[in-house]
Formats: C-alpha cells, sequence, structure tokens
C-alpha cells in the first residue's frame, strides 16, 4: 500500500519567514495530494490540493508543488502569522480507492 | 453549519467493554472512514466504507468493526476495549466519482482505563 513520510515533525519560523513542509509518497499510482491544518482541538481542514497533473498550485499565501518524477511534494507558506501555527498533514490518495494516506505531521510554530 | 458530526467528543470506557463511536454526515456523501489520530504516528486508517452496508478494512483495523446501515451514518465498534486503543478517533466523509478532499467530524477522545 502507500506510504507517505513527512518532514520535519517539528518547525519553528518567525512571522513574515516563509516555511516548507516536505513529503514522499511511494505508490506511483498515487494522483492527488491534499494538506490539511489542524488547529489545536480542532478538526483537520482542507486547505489546498493538487492533482497530478499539475506541478504547483497557489492560493494567495499557500503553495503546493509536486514532483511526480520524484514522488515528492512541498507546501510553502509564505509571510507567515502567528495564526498559521497548527499541525500540518500531507497524504495522498490513488486511483479509484479514495482513501488517503497520511504524513505522521508536521507541528509548525509561528513565533513573533 | 456542521457537516460531520461525532456523537461525543470525550469518552472514558473501561478495559473489557463493548464501545460504540457514531459519525453522522449530512452531505450525501458516499465515503465514509474512520481514523484514529496519534501523537508522531499522524492519521491511520481503520476502516472505510464506499456504501451502504460495504466495508473495507484500513491499515490498522485489528481490534475493531463497523457498521453502515444507513447512508448518513458510519459506527465504529471496539468489540472489547483495551487500553492501546486510547486514542482521539476522527470520522470523515468524502464524494465519489472523482477524487475528492475529506470532510472530518470534530473527534472523539476515547480513554480505556
Amino acid at each position: 500500500g502507500e506510504n507517505v513520510e513527512q518532514h520535519p515533525s517539528t518547525l519553528s519560523v518567525q512571522e513574515g519567514d516563509s516555511a516548507v513542509i516536505k513529503c514522499t509518497y511511494s505508490d506511483s499510482a498515487s494522483n492527488y495530494f491534499p494538506w490539511y491544518k489542524q488547529e489545536l482541538g480542532k478538526r483537520p481542514q482542507l486547505i489546498i490540493d493538487i492533482r497530478s497533473n499539475v506541478g504547483e498550485k497557489k492560493d494567495q499565501r499557500i503553495a503546493v508543488t509536486l514532483n511526480k518524477t520524484a514522488k515528492h511534494f512541498s507546501l510553502h507558506i509564505t509571510e507567515t502569522q502567528p495564526e498559521d501555527s497548527a499541525v500540518y498533514f500531507c497524504a495522498a490518495s490513488s486511483g479509484t480507492a479514495s482513501k488517503l494516506t497520511f504524513g505522521t505531521g508536521t507541528r509548525l510554530q509561528v513565533t513573533l | 453549519d456542521v457537516k460531520v458530526t461525532q456523537s461525543s467528543r470525550y469518552l472514558v470506557k473501561r478495559t473489557g467493554e463493548k464501545v460504540f463511536l457514531e459519525c453522522v454526515q449530512d452531505m450525501d456523501h458516499e465515503n465514509m472512514f474512520w481514523y484514529r489520530q496519534d501523537p508522531g504516528l499522524g492519521l491511520r486508517l481503520i476502516y472505510f466504507s464506499y456504501d451502504v452496508k460495504m466495508k473495507e478494512k484500513g491499515d490498522i483495523p485489528e481490534g475493531y468493526s463497523v457498521s453502515r446501515e444507513k447512508k448518513e451514518r458510519f459506527s465504529l465498534i471496539l468489540e472489547s476495549a483495551s487500553t492501546n486503543q486510547t486514542s482521539m478517533y476522527l470520522c470523515a466523509s468524502s464524494l465519489t466519482g472523482g477524487i475528492f478532499g475529506y470532510t472530518f467530524g470534530s473527534g472523539t477522545r476515547l480513554t480505556v482505563v
């Protein structure tokens, strides 16, 4: 089955700096890669996703890049703000299964 | 505008008890999922369902079963709770017919003593 690895497990940045979280996946058939943000005590929420026919996608301060050859994808957050502090999960889904395999999460802390 | 509802936010159960965790969605989604979330391990899939009365094992089904008698409801059952099942349990749902992201419930934190 699919295996998703995520790094780093914790990340501390100063407000205004950029943050990058990286994930690799094992199943070359995977074709959907969402990112979820989970604030303390709350449910994970989808913040951005990318499909395998696209190399990059942006939404304001958030961008995701995908390298299918290398089987890795990354989340980029620019101009970080304190409200970006949360745990971020990457995930991958293959074929018709619709089920997602998640990474182990990255705790991002944005300091003032 | 809560769309995926888990019946309990916190539960404390005794070892050996049979435990039911309920999840209801009002978005007419075909797919429903149960994950457990543990620190350092991320979200791991226990069971999922594509349709009423259909179920598939995920990555860690041992010690669990599920029931889906109605489209909107997906129940997770711990047949005989053990302390290693102490965890946060998250339900999610999604559309079928393509590739869609999940909508998660708020989670049930289960403690088995």
